[in-house]
């Protein structure tokens, strides 16, 4: 299947400031990705559905402003968590979708960013 | 719209056991059903697909599920649960397109030596 990597894997910063975590594709062209959001023990939350080259759409309740999201390539996403809280700490992944696969796309997932704000 | 519902938040199993992780769906669409299973601290992995072919779908690891829309349902099976199997299992539920998964809470699988 389909590869797709997050960098870094692991991230501690402090309050206050930004962090850029990265969502490639490694082997196909991912014309959608979607960054999700999971607290401990619960699901996934989707965040924002980026399209290549156009703005990300957010869902409700998202700060877009927080949360900056570009996907300026077909192979790569970053979302940027800008002045970083405590309460923003959460695994974050990313995932892209490449080419159809009967009628859909199908959604091939990264390994996650764990970010820890202190 | 689109939402799933999974019953059972936490399972346990003994080793050699059947395993059946429920999951019922609501959508306003023929939906596209999903299972994926996480490991701690991990991304998630592509179990099965349902994609309107065949109702009995099988999977990776030896699980299947089978799509029943009479019951909304798209049950998770395994015949025999092995120790690798311990981890968390989501459903998750598309329009079709591109269009966003809707996920499940999740179901966290311990199986008992």
């Amino acid at each position: 299947g389909a590869v797709v990597s997050q960098h870094p894997s692991w991230v501690i910063c402090k309050s206050g400031t930004s962090v850029k975590i990265e969502c490639r594709s490694l082997d196909f062209q991912a014309t959608t990705m979607f960054w999700y959001r999971q607290f401990p023990k619960q699901s996934l939350m989707l965040m924002a559905t980026s399209n290549e080259g156009s703005k990300a759409t957010y869902e409700q309740g998202v700060e877009k402003d927080k949360f900056l999201i570009n996907h300026a390539s077909l192979t790569l996403s970053t979302l940027t968590v800008t002045s970083a809280h405590p309460e923003d700490s959460s695994f974050y992944i990313c995932s892209g979708a490449g080419a159809f696969v009967g009628t859909f796309y199908e959604q091939y997932f990264g390994p996650g960013t764990r970010l820890t704000v202190t | 719209a689109q939402s799933v519902t999974q019953l059972g938040s936490h399972v346990s199993v003994s080793e050699g056991a059947l395993v059946l992780l429920r999951c019922n769906y609501s959508s306003s669409v023929p939906p596209y059903l999903f299972w994926y299973v996480q490991y701690p601290n991990q991304g998630l992995q592509l179990l099965l697909k349902y994609t309107s072919a065949a109702t009995l779908v099988k999977g990776i690891n030896g699980f299947e599920a089978e799509f029943k829309k009479s019951e909304t349902s798209f049950h998770l099976t395994k015949p025999s649960a092995h120790m690798s199997d311990a981890a968390e299992y989501f459903c998750a539920v598309s329009g079709g397109g591109n269009e966003k998964l809707t996920f499940g809470t999740g179901t966290r699988l311990t199986i008992i030596p």
